[in-house]
């Protein structure tokens, strides 16, 4: 199947925790996101790489740090982990600026 | 989103028309979206419009845009339950690298 793919679905962790989460897309696409979704379902772009090269960075903390180790994936990891982190979290492709979006199932961090 | 308004709550009754409403603030977005949220599930693309149109229909969907008042609004004809979800309109400025500026989401529930 194409798809953008995103794993672990749930992840249920400690404060103070590592954690990594995984995206894979497998539709050829130049550009790849990650969003925040919080529990209003506010939904807000932390990061976006284009063929491996960070183009946006926004306002997100640095215990946050995006890695893309070719254009078919790109992970997000999270150093010490804080309460406020709790949300879920959606990796995203598209091809070219105007084209929309596509959007993995989503990752449910919740932080103990 | 601070920049995409909707409204957030829409009660339909089954075999109703729905029209969902957003506005937006950047002129210069060359197309707007709409994504459809299932409960638990990632962001599906329903439909997209370009700027330069006033109206696009596709199949029960019908998409129109009045950008002299930056507003956009999205009509489902013949509404059924399965069209129950959070419905986001997103817009997407020529000069932002593909970002998607989400609005916060209109929870469509569709009645019998």
């Amino acid at each position: 199947d194409t798809a953008v793919s995103q794993t672990p679905k749930y992840l249920v962790t400690q404060m103070g925790n590592d954690k990594s989460i995984k995206c894979e897309q497998n539709l050829g696409h130049d550009t790849m996101y990650w969003y925040k979704q919080d529990s209003k379902k506010f939904l807000k772009i932390m990061f976006s790489y284009n063929n491996k090269e960070l183009i946006i960075n926004e306002t997100v903390p640095n215990r946050f740090s995006p890695k893309s180790p070719d254009k078919a994936h790109l992970n997000l990891h999270i150093n010490s982990l804080e309460l406020g982190d709790s949300a879920v979290y959606f990796c995203a492709s598209s091809q070219g600026q105007n084209y929309g979006y596509t959007f993995g199932s989503g990752t449910r961090l919740t932080v103990v | 989103g601070e920049d995409v308004e909707q409204s957030l709550f829409l009660s339909v009754r089954e075999g109703d028309s729905s029209v969902i409403n957003c506005t937006y603030t950047d002129s210069s977005s060359t197309y707007l979206y709409w994504y459809k949220q299932e409960p638990g599930a990632g962001l599906q693309l329903l439909t997209y419009i370009f700027s330069n149109m006033d109206m696009k229909q596709d199949q029960r969907l019908t998409v129109l845009l009045n950008k002299k008042d930056k507003h956009l609004s999205l009509r489902i004809a013949d509404t059924q339950t399965g069209d129950s979800a959070i419905y986001f309109c997103a817009e997407s400025p020529d000069d932002s690298w593909g970002k998607l500026q989400f609005g916060a989401g209109t929870q469509v529930v569709v009645t019998p």
